[in-house]
């Protein structure tokens, strides 16, 4: 199974400022099947990010993707107050889907 | 618009059984693949199962198989997830979840506000 390890743990950042969250896989994500979720407290995930760098349907241009092999970056610029939620990867190339363990965005 | 609604879960002893059940609307259902995914108590995500949108082909992640089982009814746009022997672990909220297309199974575009199945003797 692919191992998905996502750092930092938290990030505690001031609005306006730029987030960058790293995620890296213990193999090669296939054709760069990786997708990035926002979970917010009390609330299913949602959708951000897909094939690494497309953005999903409604996503804000603030939050893109990138990266490919092994090394996957969230970035989101321009933070606002409404950011502030649990970000996860997955990749979706090779069975079993694994998410990683999730990187906490806090808004000072 | 797309909505998923899970029903089912509920407080139950090790080795128990249920179904769980997700009602979804404003799309075609049957041109779809599905998936459960869960999470436990103050935990990560965990993808669980997926079947295909005809219901022909379905997966599971290893810590499941033999004890889950995913299906489908497409007359009635629904999805089903039956678990049996319930371990401690498996507590957790069930998501179901939207693929994005029939040949994009794991991306998740959609996802139902859960239910919460705990085991607990």
């Amino acid at each position: 199974e692919i191992v998905l390890t996502q750092s930092p743990g938290t990030l505690s950042l001031s609005p306006g400022e730029r987030a960058t969250l790293s995620c890296r896989a213990s193999q090669s994500v296939t054709s760069n099947y990786l997708a990035w979720y926002q979970q917010k407290p009390g609330q299913a995930p949602r959708l951000l990010i897909y094939g690494a760098s497309t953005r999903a349907t409604g996503i804000s241009d603030r939050f893109s993707g990138s990266g490919s092999g092994t090394d996957f970056t969230l970035t989101i610029s321009r933070l606002e107050p409404e950011d502030s939620a649990v970000y996860y990867c997955q990749q979706y190339g090779k069975l079993p889907w694994t998410f990683g363990q999730g990187t906490k965005v806090e808004i000072k | 618009e797309v909505q998923l609604l899970e029903s089912g879960g509920g407080l139950l002893q090790p080795g128990g059984s249920l179904r769980l059940s997700c009602a979804a609307s404003g799309f075609t259902f049957s041109n779809y693949a599905m998936s459960w995914v869960r999470q436990a108590p103050g935990k990560g995500l965990e993808w669980v199962s997926a079947i295909s949108g005809s219901g022909d082909n379905t997966y599971y992640t290893d810590s499941v198989k033999g004890r889950f089982s995913i299906s489908r009814d497409n007359s009635r746009n629904t999805l089903y997830l039956q678990v049996y022997s319930l371990r401690a672990e498996d507590t957790a909220i069930y998501y179901c979840a939207k693929g994005y297309s029939n040949n994009y199974y794991g991306i998740f575009d959609y996802w139902g506000q859960g239910t919460l199945v705990t085991v607990s003797s």
